[in-house]
């Protein structure tokens, strides 16, 4: 696998639940983002990691996004007490070097009812 | 907010012909990047130009930077129908290089 992966590819949940969304970026890869698209839209930056450094936080839209990158690996978007507008795909990407390429996940495609 | 404004949103053309994008942006960049989407799903780099350059080359595409006029162009040349996608530009920030900021995006659809 040289790509990024991102799980589960689509989710339906109801409104108020929380949602996890998971990203296994490019071995070796220290950077790592995640993007919300809404449908038909661009791409929204939420939230940026790098290797051990506290992560970028600044586009996150609420206090109900979270994300957390464990061993510097794996990464882990949660939406606590979801909303309709939280409905879009959220997609992740990772980099080897940062400022440079990046390599996108096909995304996660979250309907909140 | 995104940076990153793009035009034409839509594009029809026919097999052979070439396919024009623009983008204008807002601030200073470090570099600009194009990507490509399918069917609204992941995203592939396609090419980047850094904020020296002016035109870079990469097969049948043509990117040019204007950093006077901020703005970039995208040529498609000889297109094929599996052209077909979204083509996005994105920047990054020279006062806020951790972050890629991504425009509205060109539909390009390409006839046989």
């Amino acid at each position: 696998g040289a790509g990024v992966s991102q799980s589960p590819s689509n989710k339906v949940t109801e409104k108020g639940k929380d949602v996890e969304l998971r990203c296994d970026p490019i071995s070796g890869h220290t950077a790592l983002y995640w993007y919300r698209q809404s449908l038909g839209q661009g791409l929204e930056f939420l939230i940026y990691f790098q290797g051990n450094s506290a992560p970028d936080k600044s586009g996150l839209p609420s206090d109900r996004f979270s994300a957390e990158r464990t061993g510097g690996s794996v990464s882990t978007l949660t939406i606590q007490r979801t909303q309709q507008e939280d409905s879009a795909v959220y997609l992740c990407a990772s980099g080897a070097v940062r400022q440079e390429t990046q390599y996108f996940g096909p995304g996660t495609r979250l309907l909140v009812l | 907010s995104q940076q990153g404004e793009e035009d034409p949103q839509a594009l029809s053309i026919q097999e052979g012909e070439n396919a024009t994008m623009n983008c204008s942006y807002k601030t200073s960049i470090n570099n600009l990047q194009w990507y490509r989407q399918n069917s609204g799903r992941g995203l592939v780099h396609l090419i980047l130009i850094r904020s020296n350059e002016r035109e870079k080359h990469s097969g049948r595409l043509r990117v040019t930077l204007d950093t006077s006029k901020k703005s970039s162009s995208l040529l498609i040349t000889a297109s094929r129908a599996a052209d077909t996608a979204s083509y996005f530009c994105a920047t990054v920030p020279r006062e806020d290089t951790d972050k890629l900021i991504f425009g509205t995006g060109t539909r390009l659809q390409v006839f046989p």
